[in-house]
């Protein structure tokens, strides 16, 4: 099975910073990788699919990027609404393996 | 618009047998492929298992190959799980959520609230 390796495990940061989040995966997957913000008590919600493209109505400070097998998630300037829980996701086949989640914080 | 409202959750002993229904509204659910993910307290998410729009195809997470079984009614859009062998370690959240349909993998794009299971003695 592919295995998605999630870094870091928490962060902490100001309003206003640059935050970037990296999901490792053990094989290639194409773009079928997924980013979710999920909040304390509260189902994930979607950001980011193919692993470049914005959901609908998730604000632009959100991106999505690969490189080869290395996918990355970057808050362009953190919000206080940011602070969250955030997991990727590798779809491409079965096992559909979340990556171990990045807590946010501010600072 | 598009929800997906989980029930049947509770409290079950070790051992034990629970089956967890997601009721969809607001889109052809026979269309679209169905998962369930689970969240363990204090975790993260645990994909378990998805199924095809027909319902002919199935796959599941290691840890509940066997014991788990996934299904759907497509006429009463539903998608049930049926858990048996239940251990403490399958105490968790779990959720129903949509795949996005397209001519390839697609990604889970709607979520129900979540219903939870307790498994405890």
């Amino acid at each position: 099975d592919i295995l998605m390796t999630q870094s870091p495990s928490s962060l902490s940061a100001s309003v206003g910073d640059r935050v970037t989040i990296t999901c490792r995966a053990s094989q290639g997957i194409s773009n079928y990788l997924a980013w979710f913000q999920q909040k304390p008590g509260k189902a994930p919600k979607l950001l980011i699919y193919e692993a470049l493209t914005l959901q609908s109505g998730v604000p632009s400070r959100f991106s999505g990027s690969r490189s080869g097998t290395d996918f990355t998630l970057t808050i362009s300037s953190l919000q206080p609404e940011d602070v969250a829980t955030y997991y990727c996701q590798k779809y491409n086949s079965a096992p559909r393996t979340f990556g171990q989640g990045t807590k946010v914080e501010i600072k | 618009e598009v929800q997906l409202v989980e029930s049947g959750g509770g409290l079950v002993q070790p051992g034990g047998s629970l089956r967890l229904s997601c009721e969809a509204s607001g889109f052809t659910f026979s269309v679209h492929q169905m998962d369930w993910v689970r969240q363990a307290p204090g975790k993260g998410l645990e994909w378990l298992s998805y199924i095809s729009g027909s319902g002919r195809a199935m796959y599941y997470a290691d840890s509940v190959e066997g014991r788990f079984t996934i299904s759907r009614d497509n006429a009463k859009n539903s998608l049930f799980l049926e858990m048996n062998s239940l251990t403490v370690e399958d105490t968790a959240v779990y959720y129903c959520a949509r795949t996005y349909q397209l001519p390839g993998p697609g990604h889970l794009d709607y979520w129900g609230q979540g219903t939870v299971v307790t498994v405890s003695s």
